[in-house]
């Protein structure tokens, strides 16, 4: 157990729908990573968050966006959703937002479109 | 942009035997973090074993150790008696020291036979 949670584990919906995933960080980490695994484009980085603050942009659709709150849970919120948005979306924590830290990957979040 | 290349999909090995998995990376930076993951059918993301760029020793970590060749860019993985818990998918990972995001390789498929 990495200590990183995220809801929920299965999310089944339908193509033009909305998706909010939610993610709690380890305890202390302060930064939160949201990661992409599709059998088309592997792993793929999307967006951090460090304390609140967005700090790294990757290949992140327009229709998705992410956010960190006061407590620093992280939220990936997908719209208009698409049958190649099925994939699963990994939270990953860690302490600082440079550095040589770990990053600590949750249980992740499969969504399939339909 | 960095890029990360495991030229093997698929490796099998017996039980207590030894297997060598390979990525190579292309970057025109010079300080990095190389990291080994492990994918198991729970999909859970495990940290394996990191190495700095800058270390010249090779990192280990009990059964598994890396061979780092930073001028020929390359970090392959050996697993020393392979057991059945090591089956697994395994992805190569890049950071550079400045940034934030996990660059990842296409993956490798372990699996041990008995």
């Amino acid at each position: 157990d990495s200590g990183v949670t995220q809801t929920p584990k299965h999310l089944i919906t339908a193509t033009g729908q909305r998706v909010t995933l939610r993610c709690s960080p380890r305890s202390g980490d302060l930064s939160v990573y949201w990661y992409q695994q599709s059998l088309d484009q592997g792993l793929q980085f999307l967006i951090q968050y460090y304390n609140g603050e967005e700090r790294a942009k990757g290949n992140i659709l327009e229709r998705f966006s992410a956010q960190q709150f006061p407590d620093l849970h992280s939220e990936l919120n997908l719209s208009s959703l698409e049958l190649g948005d099925s994939a699963l979306y990994f939270c990953a924590s860690s302490v600082g937002g440079t550095g040589f830290y770990e990053q600590y990957f949750g249980p992740g979040t499969r969504l399939t479109v339909t | 942009a960095q890029t990360v290349t495991q030229s093997q999909p698929e490796m099998s090995v017996q039980e207590a035997e030894t297997v060598t998995l390979s990525c190579t990376y292309d970057t025109s930076e010079s300080d990095y973090y190389l990291f080994w993951y492990k994918q198991p059918p729970s999909r859970q993301m495990i940290l394996v074993i990191r190495q700095e760029a800058y270390k010249q020793q090779n990192a280990t970590e009990n059964r598994f150790s890396v061979n780092f060749q930073k001028a020929a860019k390359s970090f392959s993985l050996k697993i020393s008696d392979s057991q059945l818990g090591d089956a697994a998918m395994y992805f190569c990972a890049y950071r550079s020291a400045g940034a934030q995001k996990l660059v990842f390789g296409q993956g490798t498929r372990l699996t041990i036979n008995p």
